[in-house]
């Protein structure tokens, strides 16, 4: 079964600055996806941006952008000149391409933004 | 509406009473999931709905709990006899077949008193 680790259960980081949340997985498949999801106090999970294992380029979404190494099975998620609104809880999430295609979670992590 | 929604959006109700929560998918997905989002646990995979297909139970966590999907659409979760464990946030997801992304709704926080 695959799992997923985020070790930063809390990160703070001032407005306009960049901030990065790490994430590592575990897995014996070769082709999935990656995503990370944002949880603001509304509890309403957003998608941020997602990955496709077959892909080299990292993916970007204008100020999220991610690292994606194969190999070393790390998705980390970087956030550029951060603002009040990306307080939240982000989880990273990787989905098989088999079977129900079900989210697996990390445990999540905080960040808050100071001003 | 564009996206999915769930209701109620609170639920208190008392041990031993069975409860139901309704989501909606966003028109046209045909995959529908259900996860719990729980203090101890973390979000969990709770079961999938896909077209006509039997659906995936495999995480729901004992036999008090139950779903089904009326007409590829709407979507009901069911638990029966309530405990106390139950207490959770219960969020609904859908996607287009084969895609990458769900969306999710925003969820039914259940407390179980």
């Amino acid at each position: 079964a695959q799992t997923v680790t985020q070790s930063q259960p809390e990160m703070s980081v001032q407005e306009a600055e960049t901030v990065t949340l790490s994430c590592t997985y575990d897995t014996s498949e070769s082709d999935y996806y990656l995503f990370w999801y944002k949880q603001p106090p509304s509890r309403q999970m957003i998608l941020v941006i997602r990955q496709e294992a077959y892909k080299q380029q990292n993916a970007t979404e204008n100020r999220f952008s991610v690292n994606f190494q194969k190999a070393a099975k790390s998705f980390s998620l970087k956030i550029s000149d951060s603002q009040l609104g990306d307080a939240a809880m982000y989880f990273c999430a990787y989905r098989s391409l088999q079977g129900a295609q079900k989210l697996v979670f990390g445990q999540g992590t905080r960040l808050t933004i100071n001003p | 509406g564009a996206g999915v929604s769930q209701s109620p959006s609170n639920k208190v109700t008392e041990k031993g009473k069975d409860v139901e929560l309704r989501c909606d998918p966003i028109s046209g997905h045909t995959a529908l999931y259900w996860y719990r989002q729980s203090l101890g646990q973390g979000l969990e995979f709770l079961i999938y709905f896909q077209g006509n297909s039997a659906p995936d139970k495999s995480g729901l966590p004992s036999d008090r709990f139950s779903a089904e999907r009326t007409g590829g659409s709407v979507s009901t979760l069911t638990i029966q006899r309530t405990q106390q464990e139950d207490s959770a946030v219960y969020l609904c997801a859908s996607s287009l077949e084969w895609a990458r992304a769900q969306y999710f709704g925003p969820g039914t926080r259940l407390l179980v008193l």
